[in-house]
């Protein structure tokens, strides 16, 4: 079945670090393709998503690029802050319609001051 | 953006006792609610499917007779937990899809941490 692969973490920065988290995925047919933030005591949010192959999402200075040759969807940013501390999600959506998700596993991230 | 909204935020609950977890759209209707629980240091696991007015559809491996879903609105779903177990202990947490505004997602709520003792 499909599934999503996420680097474990917890990943701890230095703030204005660059940050990458990788995220491979397995699926048949095209997914759309997310990361979602968790902040501590509250729920998942949308950070970015792509929808097809080579499509580039970003928000927040966050961006990820949807690359089908190597089942990759991995985040970055130039510059992380302390803010940016979070559980980060990698997720793909089945194409087929039913609105299903698939998550990674999560990787925490702290940035230290 | 669309909100969730996912009561109690955190339960703490006898073994053998019962617990209702709300799940809410507050400013959308949304035909589809999805309910997933997340083990710790695990990833969330899909549930069940739920659409309102119809019988939730669960994934392999959920016990239905455990876990109540009732969708009775297009903006409520309900996921009982029915004799609770420590090992049901866990977080979960709902989505709910919308196409407003010609957008096409799912938003989650901020999830409910269940403790079963």
């Amino acid at each position: 079945g499909d599934s999503v692969t996420q680097m474990e973490g917890p990943v701890t920065l230095s703030e204005e670090a660059f940050l990458t988290i990788n995220c491979t995925y397995t699926a048949t047919g095209y997914p759309s393709l997310f990361w979602y933030v968790q902040y501590p005591g509250e729920g998942l949010q949308l950070l970015l998503k792509a929808t097809k192959a080579d499509d580039k999402g970003s928000n927040k200075g966050f961006e990820a690029t949807y690359r089908k040759e190597t089942t990759s969807f991995h985040l970055e940013k130039g510059s992380v802050q302390v803010s940016d501390s979070a559980v980060y999600f990698c997720a793909l959506r089945e194409p087929s319609g039913t609105y299903k998700y698939i998550f990674g596993t999560g990787t925490r991230l702290k940035v230290l001051a | 953006g669309a909100v969730v909204s996912q009561h109690p935020s955190w339960v703490i609950c006898k073994s053998g006792t019962s617990v209702k977890i709300e799940c809410r759209s507050l400013d959308f209707q949304a035909t589809t609610m999805f309910w997933y629980r997340q083990f710790p240091k695990q990833s969330l696991m899909l549930m069940a499917t739920s659409n309102e007015g119809s019988k939730a559809t669960y994934e392999q491996g959920v016990e239905k007779d455990k876990f109540l879903i009732n969708h009775a609105s297009l903006t409520l779903s309900t996921l009982t937990v029915t004799s609770a177990h420590p090992e049901d202990s866990s977080f979960y947490i709902c989505s709910a899809r919308t196409q407003l505004g010609g957008k096409n997602e799912a938003f989650f709520g901020q999830g409910t941490r269940l403790t079963v003792v």
